[in-house]
C-alpha cells in the first residue's frame, strides 16, 4: 500500500516568508497528524485531524500557523510570516486511530525539511 | 502539562552488547507507550508497543516493559547489531485518549562493530 506522501521534501526561504507544506495520507486513513521536528527533538505534535475536523490544536502557534484538511483527506500546513525557529522538519502521520480506543500506529511521511534564514 | 523525558540522549555500545533505553511520563492515566526508530534522514517508524494493561513485551531481539507505578517503561535492545544504529523515540499517549502522542527528546544509539 501506498505510504503517506508530503511535499515539498526541501524549503529554504527568508524570514518573514510564507511557506506551505502538502499532506495525502494512506487511504482510509481517517486521522492526520502534522508534527514539528527540530533538530535534536522528539517530534511535537501541531495540529490532529479526524476527517476534516481538528481535535487537538493546542500546540500551534495560531497567530502565524494555519492548517486545513479539506474534504477529510489531503491537508496543508501553511506558516505566514516564518521566523528562523521555524526551521525544522514537518512532519505528517495518519492513523486508523478510532475514538474512545488507541487502535492504530501512526505512518509517518518523509517529511518537509524547512530553512528559515 | 503532559510530559515524557528520555534518556540516555546518546548511547554508544560494541556490536552484540545489549541496549537500554528508559522515558518517564507524568499522565498516570497514559494507557499506550509506543517506541519509534528513526534512521538518518528516514521517517520513524513504530518497533514495537506495549498497553497498559501489560508489563512486558518481547519481539525477537527488542523488549519493552512497563512500570505503571513508577511511570515509567524501557526499551531494551539484546545482541545489537551495526543496523540497529539509529535515533529511538517513546511516546505515550495521554488521558486525553485521542490518538495524540507526546514524544521523548529521543536517544541516538550507535553500535560500534
Amino acid at each position: 500500500e501506498a505510504g503517506v506522501a508530503q511535499s515539498p521534501r526541501y524549503k529554504i526561504i527568508e524570514k518573514r516568508q510564507s511557506v506551505a507544506f502538502w499532506c495525502n495520507p494512506i487511504s482510509g486513513h481517517a486521522t492526520l497528524y502534522w508534527y514539528q521536528q527540530i533538530l535534536g527533538q522528539g517530534p511535537k505534535l501541531l495540529i490532529q485531524f479526524q476527517n476534516n475536523g481538528v481535535v487537538d490544536d493546542s500546540q500551534l502557534p495560531k497567530d502565524r500557523f494555519s492548517a486545513e484538511r479539506l474534504k477529510g483527506v489531503d491537508s496543508t500546513l501553511k506558516i505566514q510570516p516564518a521566523k528562523l525557529e521555524d526551521s525544522a522538519v514537518y512532519l505528517c502521520a495518519s492513523s486508523l486511530y478510532q475514538l474512545a480506543t488507541f487502535t492504530g500506529e501512526l505512518f509517518f511521511g518523509e517529511g518537509s525539511r524547512l530553512t528559515v534564514l | 502539562g503532559e510530559n515524557v523525558e528520555q534518556h540516555p540522549s546518546t548511547l554508544s555500545v560494541q556490536e552484540g552488547d545489549s541496549a537500554v533505553i528508559k522515558c518517564t511520563y507524568s499522565d498516570s492515566a497514559s494507557n499506550y507507550f509506543p517506541w519509534y526508530k528513526q534512521e538518518l534522514g528516514k521517517r520513524p517508524q513504530l518497533i514495537i508497543d506495549i498497553r497498559s494493561n501489560v508489563g512486558e513485551k518481547k519481539d525477537q531481539r527488542i523488549a519493552v516493559t512497563l512500570n505503571k507505578t513508577a511511570k515509567h517503561f524501557s526499551l531494551h535492545i539484546t545482541e545489537t547489531q551495526p543496523e540497529d544504529s539509529a535515533v529511538y523515540f517513546c511516546a505515550a499517549s495521554p488521558s486525553s485518549n485521542t490518538g495524540k502522542l507526546i514524544f521523548g527528546q529521543g536517544t541516538t544509539l550507535q553500535v560500534k562493530p
